[in-house]
């Protein structure tokens, strides 16, 4: 099936460094939405977005809707140990009531303290 | 509030065996969905009901895989026989829907992990 580019697919940092990674879709979606996973745990919403050039923050981590409709980022400022898990992005492309998620294959975080 | 519930959390089979995967969505939610997790696949969705009605089972691999929402409290996932490809977390999720054209939130339990030997 259809699957996001995620990258980078793994990233080994310093405590308190900051954080980017980012998704892309050959298609356009109108929904991007980012999720962590923690091991041994289901993936948790972090931001939803909704619109192109969304700028939405929770925290410490901030992640955008790019303007072609293709495209996401997600930034962690300052990183801590707990931030450590699997990072995805999925995408919806908003059409009629189909409910699927497109899922991109993760970005593993790992944060040295 | 109590989230998605999930049992059970591991399970241990041997092929050819009968396994069952058992899901409580969060109360209210209109949508369920069924994931597979795998290293080299990623997260696929295997199948999806909104109001206990199957909508899309087109990610659903073969017929030894069959899943029921008899209520909207209660799901199963079933694969029947076991093989050792089907090894992997199985993950079930709930939302509630959103106005048209949002996806909404997924809500995910703390999956089950299936071991086929």
């Amino acid at each position: 099936g259809q699957q996001l580019n995620q990258s980078p697919q793994s990233m080994f940092i310093q405590e308190g460094e900051d954080v980017s990674m980012n998704c892309t879709s050959s298609s356009i979606f109108n929904t991007w939405l980012w999720y962590k996973q923690d091991p041994g745990e289901g993936p948790v919403l972090l931001i939803a977005l909704y619109k192109a050039g969304e700028l939405t923050s929770n925290g410490r981590l901030t992640a955008q809707f790019g303007i072609t409709r293709k495209d996401s980022f997600l930034n962690i400022s300052a990183s801590i140990p707990s931030d450590v898990g699997i990072y995805f992005c999925a995408g919806h492309p908003g059409a009629g009531n189909n409910r699927k998620l497109i899922w991109g294959l993760g970005t593993s975080l790992a944060v040295n303290p | 509030d109590a989230g998605v519930i999930q049992s059970p959390r591991h399970e241990v089979t041997e092929m050819g065996q009968e396994v069952t995967l058992r899901c409580k969505p969060i109360s209210g939610h209109d949508y369920l969905f069924w994931y597979r997790q795998t290293m080299m696949r990623g997260l696929e969705l295997l199948i999806y009901f909104n109001n206990n009605v199957p909508i899309d089972d087109s990610g659903m691999p073969e017929d030894r895989f069959s899943a029921k929402m008899p209520n909207a409290s209660f799901s199963t996932l079933k694969i029947q026989p076991s093989e050792p490809r089907d090894s992997a977390v199985y993950f079930c999720a709930s939302s509630l829907l959103r106005s048209s054209g949002r996806a909404g939130e997924l809500f995910f339990g703390e999956g089950s992990r299936l071991t086929v030997l």
